[in-house]
């Protein structure tokens, strides 16, 4: 079954601790993407990336870095989450080359940082 | 670059009532156009898109859309809503030819009366 799965899916994290948010997609794709999902904003992209070692900012970059080791993983760190962080984050992944093709989604992973 | 707004934050509806949910886009051409549905705790499911021909998109779930050039909309419609449609609803754009990034309207939010 294709999946793009997340880890954790909740997490309450303090100000100041370092934390990884790991994607994984089973469908061999080249385009990763993670967004961030806030009330009355939608979805905005935090960073992308169109292969491997490969990896580009979003519209939201600040306090996240990514990386791209492999295919089928892009994780998203914070180095020092801040509570605007708090948010809803999804991973998702698509074929590279056209926003026409179909993106899939995970499920989610809500972050609260106190 | 392109943007999307979608005017309506949240909309109630009886059961059995139609519904238009209603989307603006900014771009300098046709772009891609797409509605995704976001049940409670859930990922992002892909209810249709619109590429190019007929302007009229059939979806999942008995959802429609129409894309109108002329109004840069691309409203979702529905004749009869059923309870289990009550979730977040996100318009999204992609540009052609300009790699895989999808930009997301900030979501209207469908409540569904008994």
């Amino acid at each position: 079954e294709a999946q793009v799965t997340q880890n954790p899916r909740y997490l309450i994290t303090v100000t100041g601790k370092k934390l990884t948010v790991t994607c994984s997609q089973n469908m061999n794709h080249e385009y990763m993407s993670w967004y961030r999902q806030d009330p009355g904003l939608g979805l905005r992209q935090i960073y992308y990336s169109m292969n491997v070692e490969v990896t580009d900012k979003g519209d939201v970059p600040e306090g996240y870095k990514v990386s791209r080791k492999e295919k089928r993983n892009f994780p998203l760190i914070l180095e020092s989450p801040s509570p605007n962080q708090t948010s809803l984050y999804f991973c998702a992944s698509s074929l590279a080359g056209s926003s026409g093709n179909t993106i899939y989604f995970g499920e989610g992973s809500w972050l609260t940082v106190v | 670059a392109q943007s999307v707004t979608q005017p309506d934050i949240h909309i109630t509806v009886s059961e059995g009532a139609s519904l238009e949910l209603r989307c603006n886009y900014s771009y300098g051409a046709t772009p891609y156009l797409f509605w995704y549905v976001q049940s409670p705790g859930q990922g992002l499911q892909l209810l249709l898109k619109y590429f190019s021909g007929d302007t009229l998109v059939q979806g999942i779930k008995g959802f429609e859309a129409e894309f109108k050039r002329s109004q840069s909309s691309f409203n979702l419609r529905k004749p009869s809503v059923h309870w289990s449609d009550a979730a977040e609803y996100f318009c999204a754009v992609g540009a052609r030819n300009a790699g895989n990034m999808l930009t997301f309207g900030g979501g209207t939010r469908l409540m569904v009366k008994p």
